[in-house]
């Protein structure tokens, strides 16, 4: 199985400041069509999951352009430009490459 | 409004069943695969089982395999999950979500849930 691994665990970033999390695939996550299926989620605070950017950088509709995604293969990142409150909350970086689909462990994200 | 709305849990003995749903509303289930996720208290996300549109596909993660079954009601709009010979470690929040998985274009989107349900509670006690 994949084993997804994320980096760092925590993170705590002042308002107005860059964040970045990290998501590494034990095996590459490059398809047969030679796309990475590679989403991102945010789950506030006592919410369901959210999905924030698939396939590594596509944004979903509604998610600032503050968010970013990018890797390819086995490295992969989430960048947030500017951290305002409302993006306190764990990020999981998700692989649907390889049966089965895996999580990362998730990064919490708290402002200083 | 897109929706999705689990119910079903609650406290069950080990080795008991259950029998999870989710109703969706605001686009055509049909066309959807459909995935269950859960999350243990305080950890993370985990990816139990999917299944395609007509039911006729289905893949379970580890370590519920054997044990879960995933089905689906088309003209009911609805998603199942039954679960068998629960252990403590099945204690979760048990979330529906919608599986975009390929388009009318034939471009893939694995993993790439978009719709989440409120999640509804498995306790094994």
């Amino acid at each position: 199985d994949v084993v997804m691994t994320q980096s760092p665990l925590s993170l705590t970033v002042t308002l107005g400041q860059p964040a970045s999390i990290s998501c590494r695939s034990s095996q590459s996550l490059v398809y047969s069509d030679e796309n990475n299926y590679l989403n991102w989620f945010q789950q506030r605070p006592g919410q369901s999951p959210r999905r924030l950017i698939y396939k590594v950088s596509n944004r979903d509709s509604g998610v600032p352009d503050r968010f970013s995604g990018s890797g390819s293969g086995t490295d992969f990142t989430l960048k947030i430009s500017r951290v305002e409150a409302e993006d306190v909350g764990v990020y999981y970086c998700m692989q649907g490459t390889h049966w089965p689909y895996s999580f990362g462990q998730g990064t919490k994200l708290e402002i200083k | 409004e897109v929706q999705l709305m689990e119910s079903g849990g609650g406290l069950v003995q080990p080795g008991g069943s259950l029998r999870l749903s989710c109703a969706a509303s605001g686009f055509t289930f049909r066309s959807y695969w459909m995935t269950w996720v859960r999350q243990a208290p305080g950890k993370g996300l985990e990816w139990v089982a999917n299944i395609n549109q007509d039911g006729s596909e289905r893949q379970y993660g580890g370590s519920v395999k054997g044990r879960f079954t995933v089905s689906r009601d088309n003209p009911k709009n609805s998603l199942y999950l039954q679960m068998n010979s629960l252990r403590a470690e099945d204690t979760a929040v048990y979330y529906c979500t919608r599986d975009p998985y390929q388009d009318e274009s034939g471009s893939y989107y694995f993993g790439a849930f978009d719709i989440w349900g409120q999640g509804t509670t498995v306790t094994v006690s």
